[in-house]
């Protein structure tokens, strides 16, 4: 690929109020699906999961929605708080034999007080 | 439980050299990926390994290679460096009981600079 960097979405966030990062996601088939928060200089942290056969699954202060009709997923952190700045990936499991996680480019969220 | 812990976490090589990595999975973790993460790809999975074979493999030259023991650790390794495998190297355990997909979770990361 290009070596340039990725222009990742910015949501900037009001402390307090509720966040929502969407991600489309590549492939129909993929039955597992992960959100993971990343902050600098360290790496990705598991945030919530869901499988294909369901359509909401919910954390604490998180939620996510999965839309298989139109390949979206969504994250929606509650109340949020300046600790949840950081980069969000969304990652789909592609089944191929075997299979792979296979991430998005991710979305920055910036908590502003 | 301890978590998935990379050694070493910082690395400075120069072109040409070869360089070996270590990731250590959460106990009873089977299976161990890695990735790597550029500003330029993002996060590329290079390679899954499960009770010592390698499973799944992404695209990358065969410079980059792996292995995996029977303690399920794992190393990669990296021939011939290039100025372009500057990153962050990541890896990641999960259960994988009886192949079933599950949750991976994530080191700390390598970071390897290439002068």
């Amino acid at each position: 690929g290009e070596s340039v960097g990725l222009h990742l979405p910015t949501l900037s966030v009001q402390e307090g109020d509720n966040s929502i990062i969407n991600c489309a996601y590549s492939n129909s088939a993929s039955d597992y699906f992960i959100w993971y928060k990343q902050e600098s200089g360290k790496g990705p942290q598991f945030i919530i999961d869901i499988r294909s056969n369901m359509d909401k699954r919910q954390g604490q202060r998180v939620t996510v929605l999965l839309n298989k009709t139109v390949k979206h997923l969504s994250l929606q952190i509650a109340a949020t708080q300046p600790g949840d700045s950081a980069v969000y990936f969304c990652a789909e499991f592609v089944t191929d034999s075997w299979g792979k996680l296979q991430f998005g480019a991710g979305t920055q969220v910036v908590v502003t007080p | 439980k301890a978590g998935v812990t990379q050694t070493p976490r910082y690395l400075i090589k120069t072109r040409g050299q070869q360089v070996t990595l270590s990731c250590s999975p959460i106990s009873g973790h089977r299976s161990v990926s890695w990735y790597q993460q550029t500003p330029g790809q993002g996060l590329q999975f290079l390679f899954e390994y499960f009770s010592e074979t390698q499973r799944n493999k992404g695209n990358f030259p065969g410079r980059f290679s792996g292995r995996q023991f029977s303690n399920s650790r794992s190393e990669m390794n990296v021939s011939t460096l290039e100025l372009g495998d500057s990153a962050l190297y990541l890896c990641a355990s999960s259960l994988r009981t009886g192949g079933r997909v599950d949750t991976q979770y994530f080191g700390p990361g390598t970071r390897l600079t290439v002068l």
